[in-house]
């Protein structure tokens, strides 16, 4: 079973500034299966990232994933306000077949 | 465009049964594999279940195997999830998703809200 750590759990930041989010898996697997998800309070997740660095429609290029491995990273290049969030890095694979890390929350 | 809307929520007392329906549109759903998402208060995200898109093969996670069944009928565009012996632990939203071929999930409804409490 790969287990999925994200860090910080709390990131605080102002607009216009840069974001670094982890995801660090337990085990290796393809990079292809990693993907990222925004998360606003009462609001369902919206996929951000897919294969670990491709963009979903309509995200704007501010988001940028990268990563293999073990390590796989969330940026996003200037803080937007409406970019506070909780963020989710999940894996496909097996037992169990989808995994998501615990979320890290991005706080102004 | 994709729409996921999700109904069949509600208060349940621990024991009881549920079924939750999932109605899609927007996109050719006999195509593609369907998940179930939940969400307990204040928690994370954590996989419930996936469907094939003829609905020949069904995962499930280990916290609800044996007591959860999904299913879909592609003639109504429609995702099931029957609940059972439901525990205070399965409270939970309960998102419908769409996959995507990346085995991302693409595509999210609103939720619907589980309530297991006496």
């Amino acid at each position: 079973e790969i287990v999925l750590t994200q860090s910080p759990g709390t990131l605080s930041l102002s607009p216009g500034e840069r974001a670094t989010l982890s995801c660090r898996a337990s085990q290796s697997f393809g990079s292809s299966y990693l993907a990222w998800y925004q998360q606003k309070p009462g609001q369902a997740p919206r996929l951000l990232i897919y294969g670990a660095s491709s963009r979903a429609t309509g995200i704007p290029d501010r988001f940028s994933g990268s990563g293999s491995g073990t390590d796989f990273t969330l940026t996003i290049s200037r803080l937007e306000p409406e970019d506070f969030a909780v963020y989710y890095c999940q894996h496909y694979g097996s037992s169990p077949l989808y995994s998501f890390g615990q979320g890290t929350r991005l706080e102004i | 465009e994709v729409q996921l809307l999700e109904s069949g929520g509600n208060l349940i007392q621990p024991g009881g049964s549920l079924r939750l329906s999932c109605a899609a549109s927007g996109f050719t759903f006999s195509s593609d594999v369907m998940s179930w998402v939940r969400q307990a208060p204040g928690k994370g995200l954590e996989w419930v279940s996936s469907i094939t898109e003829g609905g020949d093969r069904t995962s499930y996670a280990d916290s609800v195997k044996g007591r959860f069944t999904i299913a879909r009928d592609n003639s109504k565009n429609t995702l099931y999830l029957q609940m059972s012996s439901l525990r205070a632990e399965d409270t939970a939203v309960y998102y419908c998703a769409l996959r995507g071929t990346s085995k991302s999930f693409d595509y999210w409804g609103q939720g619907t809200l589980v309530t297991v409490s006496s």
